[in-house]
């Protein structure tokens, strides 16, 4: 079966600076890859999303992953921290023989320091 | 509908009670998810409808737990009998197929009292 792992649970930038935040998926099939953002008191709102296209994913609010197969891993990065990037930041993976279901990551909570 | 609308946003109930949420899905979404989000336990898969299709129920995490789609539409989750631990925001999903993501509603926050 699939999982997900969001290495720091917590991490904390300085506006303007590389945000990273890391995912690690494990899967026995090609895996479709996501990543969501939850502001406060809102609904998951998806950022991108890999599948089996381009290895490099570009989203929106200038937010990237790249899909290494090699690591399994599926990093989020962003150059530069906004304020407004601040929020929980959850990775999902999707496998065709596990049906149309989401495995979560335990999300990451970005804050950033002005 | 333009999103996913979930009705109530909040609930609170005392416990022993039966609740009902309701999820109204993306017009034209053939899939439609459950999940339950509980403080430091990250998103819990509880139940998948897709079509005509027998739902996946394997995330229901007890009998109390039920779930029904009319029509491939509209959708109601139950918990029967609520407990302190059913306390969390129950979150609603659609998507059109197997490959992209979903679209969430904003979810039903229940507490249990």
């Amino acid at each position: 079966a699939q999982s997900v792992t969001q290495l720091g649970s917590h991490v904390s930038v300085s506006e303007g600076a590389l945000v990273l935040l890391r995912c690690n998926y494990s899967s026995s099939v090609p895996p479709y890859l996501f990543w969501y953002v939850q502001y406060p008191n809102q609904g998951l709102q998806l950022l991108l999303k890999y599948t089996s296209a381009a290895t490099l994913v570009k989203g929106i609010n200038g937010f990237e992953a790249e899909f290494k197969k090699s690591e399994t891993s599926f990093h989020l990065t962003k150059p530069s921290a906004h304020m407004s990037d601040a929020a929980e930041y959850f990775c999902a993976v999707r496998t065709p023989d596990q049906g149309g279901k989401l495995i979560f990551g335990q999300g990451t909570e970005l804050s950033v320091k002005p | 509908g333009a999103g996913v609308s979930q009705s109530p946003s909040n609930k609170v109930t005392e416990k022993g009670k039966d609740v009902e949420l309701r999820c109204d899905p993306i017009s034209g979404h053939t899939a439609l998810y459950w999940y339950r989000q509980s403080l430091g336990q990250g998103l819990e898969f509880l139940i998948y409808f897709q079509g005509n299709s027998a739902p996946d129920k394997s995330g229901l995490p007890s009998d109390r737990f039920s779930a029904e789609r009319t029509g491939g539409s509209v959708s109601t989750l139950t918990i029967q009998r609520t407990q302190q631990e059913d306390s969390a925001v129950y979150l609603c999903a659609s998507s059109t197929d197997r490959t992209g993501g979903y679209t969430f509603g904003s979810g039903t926050r229940l507490t249990v009292v």
